[in-house]
């Protein structure tokens, strides 16, 4: 079945700063893959996702790239703010069958004021 | 309009004992997913629900757990024997349908003690 790595599992930033969090997957058939913001105590919020018809995608300060070849994908954070600190997981799901998403372990995200 | 919600939002009993956790999906959502996410973890799947049948329930962990989804809205997810190793947060998420984003609730926390 599919496995998703993640990393790093935590990462440090200063407020202004970009952050780059990097996940790799291991089923080529996976062609969906969402990344989602979790805060304490919440459940997970989505953020961004891509298909893998698709290279890259962007939304106001947070962009996704995917590397089919690879099989790795990555979340880009630029202006960094306070706000942004949190647990962010990728996924991937093989669409058109269960949908079911396979999680990374989870980035814990600190913007420093 | 409301988003997916989840009832208890913490359940706390005792070894052997039966629970059943709830979920109301967004209004109108086909798809409905289960997972659980222990501590320090990424969410793992548990069931998936395409209107009122299961149409993947692969990562459920053993016969102690069940899921039903009568009318095609509300599900709940049943533990009988409860263990201390499943004490986790429950997660619940919905999706319009097929190839299409899921959005999460924010849990039920399950402690066994």
């Amino acid at each position: 079945g599919e496995n998703v790595e993640q990393h790093p599992s935590t990462l440090s930033v200063q407020e202004g700063d970009s952050a780059v969090i990097k996940c790799t997957y291991s089923d080529s058939a996976s062609n969906y893959f969402p990344w989602y913001k979790q805060e304490l105590g919440k459940g997970p919020q989505l953020i961004i996702d891509i298909r893998s018809n698709v290279g890259e995608k962007k939304d106001q300060r947070i962009a996704v790239t995917l590397n089919k070849t690879a099989k790795h994908f990555s979340l880009h954070i630029t202006e960094t703010q306070p706000e942004d600190s949190a647990v962010y997981f990728c996924a991937a799901s093989s669409e058109g069958g269960s949908e079911k998403l396979v999680f990374g372990k989870g980035t814990k995200l600190t913007v420093n004021p | 309009g409301a988003g997916v919600s989840q009832t208890p939002s913490n359940k706390v009993t005792e070894k052997g004992k039966y629970v059943e956790l709830r979920c109301d999906p967004i209004s109108g959502h086909t798809a409905l997913y289960w997972y659980r996410q222990s501590l320090g973890q990424g969410p793992e799947f548990l069931i998936y629900f395409q209107g009122t049948g299961a149409a993947d329930d692969s990562g459920l962990p053993n016969d102690r757990f069940f899921a039903v989804r009568p009318e095609g809205s509300v599900s709940t997810l049943k533990i009988q024997r409860t263990e201390r190793g499943d004490s986790a947060v429950y997660l619940c998420a919905s999706s319009p349908g097929q190839e299409t984003k899921q959005f999460f609730g924010p849990g039920t926390r399950l402690t066994v003690l």
